[in-house]
């Protein structure tokens, strides 16, 4: 069956070190999201990608980057990670309408 | 861009009541509306969508509405079950722009 899965489930990691969360698709969509979720915010759009070498900024971008060199992973890199960056990270992929999420990655900035 | 509204932030209704929550969109060129159910330490999983084209669908207990005009779309569950308190996300997503906004979720409590 295809999936979508992040890696890791959990991190902790120190002020100022660059984290890379890593999300691979295996339904061949080319349209792939990363939303973080905070208590009182709902999902909010950090970055997204309609295809390979495409990306572009979403409603919470800074701090933030992603890359897209083939169709099924897309990975987040926190350039400098802060404490505002402590929340549940969630990739997504989707078709034109459907859109399924990963397991969500929880990450604690310390 | 697109903002959605979702009211209410909390409900909490007795086991075989019927729940509702509203959501309102900004976008007009929004075409697709999907519901997501988030348990808790759960991922976001779609529970139903509705089209632009369509007013109203049903999958058993649960049911989505739209009202074009007004930019508002409703989920309906009747006949509520321990096991439907959860999280509840609305959503839309316009045109040809893939990229879902989402409302900041309902707390359902179904109380036995």
């Amino acid at each position: 069956d295809a999936e979508i899965t992040q890696s890791p489930r959990h991190k902790i990691t120190e002020t100022g070190r660059q984290v890379t969360l890593a999300c691979h698709q295996t339904w061949n969509h080319n349209n792939m999201f990363w939303y973080r979720q905070d208590l009182g915010h709902g999902l909010r759009l950090i970055h997204y990608s309609y295809g390979v070498q495409d990306t572009n900024k979403g409603e919470v971008s800074d701090g933030y980057s992603v890359s897209r060199s083939n169709t099924e992973d897309l990975p987040l890199t926190l350039e400098s990670a802060a404490s505002s960056q402590t929340s549940v990270y969630f990739c997504a992929s989707g078709s034109a309408s459907e859109t399924f999420f990963g397991q969500g990655t929880r990450l604690t900035v310390v | 861009g697109e903002n959605v509204e979702q009211h209410p932030s909390t409900l909490s209704v007795q086991e075989g009541d019927s729940a509702v929550i509203k959501c309102t969109y900004s976008d007009s060129a929004s075409n697709y509306f999907p519901w997501y159910k988030q348990e808790l330490g759960k991922r976001p999983q779609l529970i139903i969508d509705i089209r632009s084209n369509v007013g109203e669908k049903k999958d058993q207990r649960i049911a989505v509405t739209l009202n074009k005009t007004a930019k508002h779309f409703s989920l309906h569950i009747t006949e509520t079950q321990p096991e439907d308190s959860a999280v509840y996300f609305c959503a839309a997503k316009g045109g040809s722009n893939y990229k879902l906004t989402f409302g900041k979720g309902t707390l359902l409590t179904v109380n036995p």
